[in-house]
């Protein structure tokens, strides 16, 4: 997992609340990135941060929010807008922009929301 | 559109015997191709890197193989252990996306003693 933290490995809220997955890095990297994991699927890229106080919408950023005041930290919210929350998130960091560098990843945040 | 499907979706062996996964892709042109190890409930963790040009990367027990021509990837593993029990996927970056990684679904490998 590297030098990046996710915490808590397990979140359960119920339906209609936000919520809130915390991503900390100490490896020095300008990029960071969320992910969604749902089984028999691919990675799903939901936001991304080439430096702080910027980011981008990824493939499925409807329903969340992210904020980078830090370049530790990106903090992802899972609003009630998310019609299907439920699923295995995955914060990574890299030293270049995606494509480029090697992705980092840490060991993930388990959400179920009933 | 960009895809990257894995064969088998899942597979079974015996620890010691060595095994092929397999990588087909759509993604052109590309910049590089990975291959990550994920165990489960965990974050995946790289194995190898390729670029468009490289045919073949090592990473101990593990070695990768790339044919551009016909988009095809493999991950051979020898002399498989019961720690190589997790999943392997296959990704894709298209060429002049700085963020993008085309993410396969995965080969699910258990090694049984």
């Amino acid at each position: 997992d590297g030098g990046i933290t996710q915490s808590p490995k397990y979140l359960f809220r119920k339906e209609g609340q936000n919520v809130t997955l915390s991503c900390e890095q100490n490896l020095n990297h300008d990029a960071m990135y969320w992910y969604r994991q749902d089984p028999g699927q691919g990675l799903r890229l939901i936001y991304y941060s080439q430096i702080v106080n910027d980011f981008q919408k990824g493939d499925i950023a409807e329903g969340y929010s992210v904020s980078r005041e830090k370049k530790e930290s990106f903090p992802l919210t899972v609003t009630s807008a998310q019609k299907n929350p439920t699923a295995f998130y995955l914060c990574a960091s890299s030293s270049g922009t995606g494509g480029t560098g090697e992705q980092y990843f840490g060991p993930g945040t388990r959400l179920t929301v009933t | 559109k960009n895809q990257v499907e894995q064969s088998p979706q899942s597979l079974i062996i015996l620890e010691g015997k060595n095994c092929t996964l397999q990588c087909n892709y759509t993604v052109s042109p590309f910049s590089n191709l990975r291959w990550y190890k994920q165990d489960t409930g965990r974050g995946p963790v790289s194995l190898t890197i390729m670029t468009f040009s490289e045919n073949t990367k090592s990473n101990g027990r593990y070695t990768a193989t790339l044919d551009a021509d016909t988009k095809q990837s493999s991950l051979h593993i020898t002399a498989s252990q019961l720690s190589d029990s997790a999943s392997y996927i296959c990704v894709v970056n298209p060429r002049g996306s700085n963020y993008q990684l085309i993410w396969g679904a995965g080969t699910k490998l258990i090694i049984k003693p």
